[in-house]
């Protein structure tokens, strides 16, 4: 119940594309979902996060979809940059816990 | 103002060595995260300090991890008879006060065990 999954493991697009990565969960305790990028060598930073009274949140080309219903929640990127090429986390939380998704790794190609 | 630090950024030991991981948080924050990562594999969460309370050490691997935060500050990781399987990056977090606020992590240890 405490497992957030994530797909794809790994995402090839080209530059301008829109990759999306979706989430799930299990557990409807959850009332917090961020999302978070990763450079190589790096730490995670926030990118974006949802709460589950609004369906859709949107931070410049970023934009996070959340169904309540289907316990899902998926995160597209518009017009995608090479710059965009990091590791996604998704991630489900309820007070001071995290449960992070295993990650997708995003290219972009020039 | 100055991010998470931790302390080293590489650390490289021999099998059954004891290795201690340090970690300062942002001025202020009062809630401090582990979590190890793993090659390729998401981000684990090890043990949670929140101000002056007892920590959250339900996601410790076994007896071999230990953490502490002195001062409510400053926070050591310590890894006893370190086997190959904790090869890993080990992360440190803050945030302000724990409960949903915004995370900040460090860039991390990366830890080898021969």
């Amino acid at each position: 119940q405490q497992q957030v999954k994530q797909s794809p493991q790994s995402l090839i697009v080209q530059k301008g594309g829109i990759p999306i990565i979706n989430c799930a969960y299990e557990n409807t305790a959850f009332d917090y979902f961020p999302w978070y990028q990763q450079f190589p060598g790096k730490g995670p930073a926030l990118l974006i996060a949802i709460r589950p009274d609004v369906s859709e949140k949107k931070e410049g080309r970023f934009t996070i979809s959340f169904n309540k219903s289907a316990k899902q929640f998926s995160l597209h990127i518009m017009d995608s940059q090479p710059g965009d090429s990091a590791t996604y986390f998704c991630a489900a939380s309820y007070g001071q816990n995290f449960v992070f998704g295993p990650g997708t790794r995003l290219s972009v190609l020039p | 103002g100055a991010g998470v630090s931790q302390s080293p950024s590489n650390k490289v030991t021999e099998k059954g060595k004891d290795v201690e991981l340090r970690c300062d948080p942002i001025s202020g924050h009062t809630a401090l995260y582990w979590y190890r990562q793993s090659l390729g594999q998401g981000l684990e969460f090890l043990i949670y300090f929140q101000g002056n309370s007892a920590p959250d050490k339900s996601g410790l691997p076994s007896d071999r991890f230990s953490a502490e935060r002195t001062g409510g500050s400053v926070s050591t990781l310590t890894i006893q008879r370190t086997q190959q399987e904790d090869s890993a990056v080990y992360l440190c977090a803050s945030s302000q006060s724990g409960t949903q606020e915004t995370q900040y992590f460090g860039p991390g240890t990366r830890l080898l065990v021969l």
